[in-house]
């Protein structure tokens, strides 16, 4: 398996351009995230997917955009980046683990993001 | 809602040096908890887990964490830090039957040859 791969691993835009972070996982995990992290604030949730077909929210979702059209990929859509999108993404996906209603989470390699 | 304070932002311990770090979470309800560790440059690999049982949890390179439920805290502990554990560390929280993990804002720690 390889596990959770992501896409591009580094990344410089323009303010005002758009652009697909890519994530894909290949252990059949319904649970998938998009985490961003910044220094001095760990990880913060931007976007989850329980499913194939299924969205929603997480803590800071503004300026980015996802779908979940099959259960192994989970794309990050900016679609028009700005500076404070500067930042490292990681994709995540989760399999139950250790007994009913506990779940192991599994992290991509990450992308790292600069807006200019 | 949940929430999780690591209020160590910074460590610097010398080679050999006995290592805590605080975690303390809120939440009311039964809870899974994580500490993920990041090596510079690198993702976040689990360092150890707790779901149920034993309150004290071994995990890899020497690791260990305590569940104290009355506090609400799982720190993470090494008897004798190496050169080679210089990293940023993460507790993370997550309530029992939901996928959605909380993390902290992490700790660095450098360890001094």
């Amino acid at each position: 398996n390889a596990g959770v791969t992501q896409t591009p691993k580094f990344q410089v835009l323009k303010t005002g351009q758009s652009m697909t972070l890519q994530c894909a996982q290949d252990m059949n995990h319904e649970y998938m995230s998009w985490y961003r992290q910044d220094p001095g604030m760990g990880l913060r949730l931007i976007h989850y997917s329980v499913g194939a077909g299924i969205t929603d929210q997480g803590e800071v979702p503004n300026g980015y955009n996802v779908s979940r059209s099959t259960t192994e990929d989970f794309p990050l859509r900016l679609l028009s980046a700005a500076p404070s999108q500067t930042s490292v993404y990681f994709c995540a996906s989760s399999s139950p683990a250790g007994g009913a209603g506990s779940y192991e989470q599994y992290f991509g390699p990450g992308t790292r993001l600069t807006v200019t | 809602a949940q929430s999780v304070s690591q209020h160590n932002h910074h460590v610097i311990l010398s080679e050999a040096a006995s290592l805590e770090l605080g975690c303390n979470y809120s939440y009311g309800g039964t809870v899974n908890l994580f500490w993920y560790v990041q090596y510079p440059g690198q993702h976040l690999q689990l360092l150890l887990k707790y779901f149920s049982g034993d309150p004290l949890v071994k995990g890899i390179k020497g690791f260990e964490a305590e569940f104290i439920k009355s506090k609400f805290s799982f720190n993470l502990r090494k008897p004798s830090v190496q050169w080679s554990d210089t990293a940023e560390y993460f507790c993370a929280v997550n309530a029992a039957g939901t996928y959605k993990y909380i993390f902290g804002t992490g700790t660095r720690l450098k360890v001094l040859a």
